[in-house]
């Protein structure tokens, strides 16, 4: 069965650092996107980035580069979404998805989301 | 970027009716599109790929359709669980990007 399991919710101050996870099981992680999204509270989905673990090609949607860094460790077939300064306007529900084998834009398995709150 | 545009942004009807929306993108992207549904406080779910395409195991309730910049998200008989945030978002190129989503409730 495939799944992505992401890490915990967390609760930050402004400034500070953050990597959450998500890790794949129950398919080869290594051949597969992985997107990152985006939701706000109250708000609708948009769409933050993508690799692929074979090779760590990462593309970024223009308002996040530089803003956040996508990684991965296809050893352990996990995904990451890192912080370095946080801020309050970071304050949303991250969700992890897989692109299918032939379409890299279609998400067919989500995780179930990290909530991060980013307050003082 | 593409945009694309959602409508309605609400919408409230009946069980058993026939509920439409509609998607459309700001310029030409083929059926590069999908359609999600997330009920509240889950993740998002694929049901329709490709403009068309239904996802194995969702009900044939649920279909698209359209091409180039103008999409149609039907379910034919409104059932109770169907009530959710409907999403269309189009992968032609990127960023990829979704519509500002349409929220369904039972009249």
């Amino acid at each position: 069965e495939v799944q992505l399991v992401q890490s915990g919710a967390e609760v930050k101050k402004p400034g500070e650092s953050l990597k959450i996870s998500c890790k794949g099981s129950g398919y080869d992680f290594s051949i597969y996107w992985i997107a990152w999204v985006r939701q706000m509270p109250g708000k609708g989905l948009e769409w933050m980035g993508i690799i692929y673990p074979g090779d760590s090609d990462t593309r970024y949607r223009p308002s996040f580069q530089g803003q956040v860094t996508i990684s991965t460790d296809k050893s352990i077939s996990t995904a990451y979404l890192h912080w370095s300064s946080l801020k309050a306007s970071d304050t949303a529900m991250y969700y992890c998805a897989r692109g299918t084998l032939t379409v890299t834009g279609t998400f067919d398995y989500w995780g179930q989301g990290t909530l991060v709150t980013v307050s003082s | 970027d593409i945009q694309m545009t959602q409508s309605p942004s609400s919408l409230s009807a009946s069980v058993g009716d026939r509920v439409t929306i509609t998607c459309q993108a700001s310029q030409d992207i083929n059926n590069y599109l999908n359609w999600y549904q997330q009920k509240p406080g889950k993740a998002p779910k694929l049901l329709i790929s490709d403009a068309s395409n239904l996802e194995t195991g969702v009900p044939s309730r649920f279909s698209g359709s359209g091409s180039g910049t103008d999409f149609t998200f039907t379910i034919s008989s409104l059932q109770t669980e169907d009530i959710a945030t409907y999403y269309c978002q189009h992968y032609y190129n990127l960023p990829y990007t979704f519509g500002q989503g349409t929220k369904l409730e039972i009249k």
